[in-house]
């Protein structure tokens, strides 16, 4: 079975500040991660992914994560936030070869000016 | 190119009660899976269908059965609600190819309401 872990309920920033989201996983198996973004009354949108090969994964809207096996870890960052990308952010870990999602319980970036 | 669809988007049911949410999977994909996202917490798979078949399934009580049609759409039906199914209830439709799933796209969700 797989479990993901989101560190940080609520993340508080300021416009144009960078941001880290933190998410870590436990597996036993090979796994796939991803990250979705929730806005407001609206289902979840996907931001990036990684499957395999390069550790570092680009995504929309400006983001990327980086994907570290040894300490379980999949991070999303940011460098410069806008005030539109308040929303919930979801870490969503799958067994290789299978596609069902564990989630974490979400952070909430709250973009401020 | 429409995406995931689902209805409604809001219900409000009493407990006891019974309800079918409806979920038409985006074009060119052929396996429909269901979440339940309660308030506060990140969606949880209830289950999986594909070819018209539950494929996987979550840990959820025989209450939560689902169906899936030959054009691909499904229906999530709930019995006997309680008030701990008042959730926000996601589609996500897919494609499953030599067993790797190529990234799902979601639905709005439905929000059930049970009083």
């Amino acid at each position: 079975a797989q479990s993901v872990t989101q560190l940080d309920s609520q993340v508080p920033v300021f416009e144009e500040a960078p941001v880290e989201l933190r998410c870590n996983y436990s597996s036993s198996v090979s796994v796939y991660l991803f990250w979705y973004v929730q806005y407001p009354n609206q289902g979840l949108q996907l931001l990036l992914k990684y499957l395999s090969g390069s550790t570092l994964v680009k995504g929309i809207n400006g983001f990327e994560a980086e994907f570290n096996k040894s300490q379980t870890s999949f991070h999303l960052r940011k460098p410069s936030v806008h005030i539109s990308d308040t929303a919930e952010y979801f870490c969503a870990v799958s067994a290789s070869g299978y596609s069902t999602l564990t989630f974490g319980k979400g952070t909430m970036l709250l973009v401020s000016p | 190119d429409a995406g995931v669809t689902q209805s409604p988007t809001h219900l409000i049911k009493t407990r006891g009660q019974q309800v079918t949410l409806r979920c038409s999977p985006k074009s060119g994909h052929d396996t429909v899976s269901w979440y339940q996202q309660a308030l506060g917490q990140g969606p949880q798979f209830i289950f999986q269908y594909y070819e018209e078949e539950e494929r996987q399934r979550g840990n959820f009580p025989d209450r939560f059965s689902g169906h899936q049609f030959p054009n691909y759409s499904s229906e999530l039906n709930v019995n006997a609600l309680l008030l701990g199914d008042s959730a926000l209830y996601l589609c996500a439709s897919s494609i499953l190819r030599d067993r790797i799933d190529y990234g799902y796209t979601f639905g709005s969700g439905t929000r059930l309401t049970v009083v």
